[in-house]
């Protein structure tokens, strides 16, 4: 069974900058996984950030940035601000028809 | 613009059967694959089903396969989710999510969700 890993929990300072991570239990991530990224509020429905790694959804800001890092996929936020404090989910394609979501990082603004 | 609304949701005791429907506006539903994504309550979300923009193809999630149901009327504009065989552990919030036209593997529009809490 894949299991697709995220950090529970991430701090950073506001104007700071935080990666977060996701990866795969058995495995690299690849581009091939096409990651994408969703920013979610407690009761809101989730919005998209990133998608196919590093392609910024309509309206992100560019202080969002996806990559590849060494085996897994990272988002960026790049001085950060307080309403970014939210969970981060990320996503892989599994090339079967089967999606997997990570179990999110809450995101902690202080 | 692109709206997703989800409707359905609702109590039902574990063993029985409930269906969702998602309906679809500001696109062309028929020329797209949709997805339901859940979430329990204070949780993470879970990808449980996807439908090709025609039907033919679908897949889900392992801890619903066999159970649920995912399937579409594009007559309708309309994504439904049957779930059979309800569990404690399918109590969450169901949205659905539109699939991205480009090829490249992501949910581009989400609903507001709709809650399905599964009690005796």
């Amino acid at each position: 069974q894949t299991v697709v890993t995220q950090e529970p929990s991430f701090s950073v300072s506001p104007g700071g900058t935080v990666t977060l991570t996701c990866g795969l239990s058995s495995g690299s991530v690849s581009t091939t996984h096409y990651p994408s990224w969703y920013q979610q509020t407690p009761g809101q429905a989730p919005r998209t950030l990133i998608y196919s790694t590093n392609t910024r959804s309509s309206g992100v800001p560019d202080r969002f940035s996806g990559s590849i890092l060494g085996n897994k996929a990272a988002l960026t936020i790049t001085g950060a601000q307080a309403d970014d404090e939210s969970d981060y989910y990320c996503v892989l394609y599994m090339r079967s028809g089967i999606w997997v979501f990570g179990g999110g990082t809450k995101l902690t603004v202080l | 613009q692109v709206q997703l609304v989800e409707s359905g949701g609702g109590v039902v005791q574990p063993g029985r059967s409930l269906r969702l429907s998602c309906a679809a506006s500001g696109f062309t539903f028929s020329s797209y694959g949709m997805h339901w994504v859940r979430q329990p309550p204070g949780k993470g979300l879970e990808w449980v089903a996807v439908i090709s923009f025609d039907g033919s193809n679908k897949y889900s999630a392992d801890s619903v396969k066999g159970r649920f149901i995912i399937s579409r009327d594009n007559s309708k504009n309309t994504l439904y989710l049957q779930m059979n065989s309800l569990r404690i552990e399918d109590t969450a919030v169901y949205y659905c999510a539109k699939r991205d036209g480009s090829g490249l593997y992501w949910f581009d529009y989400w609903g507001q969700g709709t809650l399905v809490t599964v009690s005796s």
